[in-house]
């Protein structure tokens, strides 16, 4: 079965960069795009950024383009999640998600981040 | 960037009924829509794509429809388990939106 096991959330300071990790398994993972989808608390999901099967494909919300790097490491089934220059409004559970087109189809468990000084 | 709204925000109903949520864009998005369930603590779960198709695994008393600019999920004989926050999501073009969310609750 599908497993996407998020990891690197913690608290940080406002300004520092943090990355996030994705290990996945159950599936070809070097044949699907991969999105982060991000979910502050009390509130609905935001998609933060996804990246195509073999990575040439980037794309970005507007809430992080230009702070954030999304990659992925095929040999390794492992997704990651630059955070740069962390904000406050950037404290939210961030998941990795399996693509289904533009849906999401599988979900992580999810890795909290909360920004505060 | 594509606006999702859905209404209502909350819903009271009781186990056995029918209940009916919708969604709306402002802008046609054709049939690119889909809803996911979220029950509390857990990662949103997807239970319809392209507006009406059932994921797998997913009870059939869940239905999606609508095309253009609005949309509904209905969930048939509500059970204890479907008690939940429901949200929309347009896959029509990057960002990817979601709705603000409709709590179905006792």
């Amino acid at each position: 079965q599908v497993q996407l096991v998020e990891s690197g959330g913690g608290v940080v300071q406002p300004g520092t960069s943090l990355r996030l990790s994705c290990a996945a398994s159950g599936f070809a993972f070097s044949s699907y795009g991969i999105h982060w989808v991000r979910q502050a608390p009390g509130k609905g999901p935001e998609w933060v950024a996804v990246i195509s099967d073999d990575g040439s494909y980037k794309n970005y919300a507007d809430t992080v383009k230009g702070r954030t790097t999304i990659s992925r490491d095929n040999s390794k089934n492992t997704l990651f999640l630059q955070l740069n220059s962390l904000r406050a409004e950037d404290t939210a559970v961030y998941y990795c998600v399996k693509a289904r087109e533009k849906y999401f189809e599988s979900w992580g468990q999810g890795t909290l981040v909360t920004v505060s000084s | 960037d594509i606006q999702m709204t859905q209404s209502p925000s909350s819903v009271s109903a009781s186990v056995g009924d029918r209940v009916t949520i919708t969604c709306r864009a402002n802008q046609g998005i054709s049939t690119s829509l889909a809803w996911y369930q979220q029950s509390p603590g857990k990662a949103p779960k997807l239970l319809i794509y392209a507006a009406s198709n059932l994921q797998s695994g997913v009870p059939s008393r869940f239905s999606g429809s609508g095309s253009g600019t609005d949309f509904s999920l209905t969930i048939t004989s509500l059970q204890p388990e479907d008690f939940a926050t429901y949200f929309c999501q347009q896959g029509k073009s990057f960002p990817l939106t979601f709705g603000g969310g409709t709590k179905v609750e006792i």
